[in-house]
């Protein structure tokens, strides 16, 4: 059963802190993709890649960065986390024949 | 840029009943797709029915159905003898094809809670 795959369910920390996020996906996938999730706001991209150390801001791309080293795995970093960037992160890829995105279950960042 | 607006944040209907869940988009693009997703307490994001702009047939998933109506840019999901498990968030989404090297993006609606009753 193909998948994707976020390292963490829950996840706690500090303001100031630099936070890494995993995905990986193990469809062969070429593009990868971050989202935040907001009550009420819906769901927001962060950035995505369609290849290796290839990446694109999405709309909200203030204080994250990514990193894609191999197809398979893409890494949201929060270089500094703040308390604004507390919330639910899910991560998506697209096969480009294909026309629907798989998701990851998502990790809910609490920054205290 | 692209919007996608669904205008009922909640709804709810009784089980075997019939509900439909609103969305209409605003794009200036004549080639995209359409999607509907279902994203239940576990938080998976579950792709419910996809269709594609180009398609004037309505697209067909057993109990879920879509009523896309190009000109007035909507597409709503219908859902028929709904059961206990629907009961999810549900989300309209839109993506088109932008430039070179696979570029792109998909637009997300705000959801709109959907409650099934025993």
């Amino acid at each position: 059963d193909v998948k994707v795959t976020q390292s963490s369910r829950y996840l706690v920390k500090r303001t100031g802190e630099k936070v890494f996020l995993e995905c990986v996906q193990d469809m062969d996938h070429e593009n990868m993709f971050w989202y935040r999730q907001d009550p009420g706001l819906g769901l927001r991209l962060i950035y995505f890649s369609y290849d290796v150390k290839m990446k694109e801001k999405g709309d909200i791309p203030e204080g994250y960065s990514v990193s894609r080293e191999k197809k398979e795995r893409f890494s949201l970093i929060l270089e500094s986390a703040s308390t604004n960037q507390t919330s639910m992160y899910l991560c998506a890829s697209r096969d480009r024949a294909a026309y629907g995105y798989t998701f990851g279950s998502g990790t809910r960042l609490t920054v205290v | 840029a692209q919007t996608v607006t669904q205008s009922q944040p909640e709804m709810s209907v009784q089980e075997a009943e019939t509900v439909t869940l609103s969305c209409t988009y605003d794009t200036s693009e004549n080639n995209y797709y359409l999607f509907w997703y279902k994203q239940p307490p576990s938080r998976q994001m579950i792709l419910v029915i996809r269709q594609e702009a180009y398609k004037q047939q309505n697209a067909t998933e057993n109990r879920f159905s879509v009523n896309f109506q190009k000109a007035a840019k909507s597409f709503s999901l219908k859902i028929s003898d709904s059961q206990l498990g629907d009961t999810a968030m549900y989300f309209c989404a839109f993506m088109t094809l932008e430039g070179q090297g696979g570029s792109e993006k998909l637009v997300f609606g705000k959801g709109t809670k959907l409650t099934v009753n025993p």
